[in-house]
């Protein structure tokens, strides 16, 4: 059973950063592209960007280019997504998602920034 | 980037009826979309993938259609378990991008 944890809730001042974590069980995440999603409260979807774990290689959305970074770990199998600049705007719950058709999902890290 | 328009923005319906949910792209996906049930504090769950493929464990009272840049989800016998937020998603091109989401309620 293919299965994503992610890591638990963060809280984070203006202008820090957080970096958040999902490890995947079940596969193996060379084999497929994990993607982030946000959604803001009481908002729909957001899509950040996707990263292929077996060389690194990354796609953002615009919006994101400057405020995620996304990496993977295959030893581990584990994604990660570093927020940086941290700002009210960045409060919501953030998803780790695979395959391209999001089939697995992550249950999900509420990052709340407030000082 | 490739919008994603949604409609309708609610909808209340009875139980056993249809109801259909569509999405409009901006540009072809080439059906490379997707429909996920979201409900409230939980994770989006997928419903429909490649426009009309049912995903694993979703009851075949959930279909979708479409080509090109319209799209539609279809659900049948209206159950009250159904009560979500449906969303629709392309992935054809990045970024992908998502409807902005239809709240489904029992009459």
């Amino acid at each position: 059973e293919v299965q994503l944890q992610q890591s638990g809730t963060e809280l984070g001042k203006p202008g820090t950063s957080v970096k958040l974590s999902c490890k995947v069980s079940g596969y193996n995440t060379r084999n497929t592209y994990m993607h982030w999603v946000n959604q803001r409260p009481g908002k729909g979807l957001e899509w950040i960007g996707r990263i292929d774990p077996a060389n690194g290689n990354t796609i953002y959305s615009e919006k994101f280019k400057s405020k995620a970074t996304l990496t993977a770990d295959t030893s581990s199998n584990t994604a990660y997504m570093q927020l940086s600049q941290l700002t009210s705007d960045d409060t919501a719950i953030y998803f780790c998602a695979t395959p391209d058709w999001f089939a697995y999902w992550g249950q999900g890290t509420l990052v709340t920034v407030s000082s | 980037d490739n919008q994603m328009t949604q409609s309708p923005a609610s909808l209340s319906a009875s139980l056993g009826e249809t109801v259909t949910i569509e999405c409009r792209a901006s540009e072809d996906i080439y059906s490379n979309l997707a429909w996920f049930q979201q409900k409230p504090g939980k994770s989006p769950q997928l419903l429909i993938y490649d426009e009309n493929s049912l995903a694993d464990g979703v009851p075949s009272r959930f279909s979708g259609s479409g080509s090109g840049t319209h799209y539609s989800l279809k659900i049948k016998s209206l159950q009250s378990e159904d009560v979500a937020s449906y969303f629709c998603q392309q992935y054809n091109n990045y970024p992908f991008t998502f409807g902005s989401g239809t709240k489904l309620e029992i009459k």
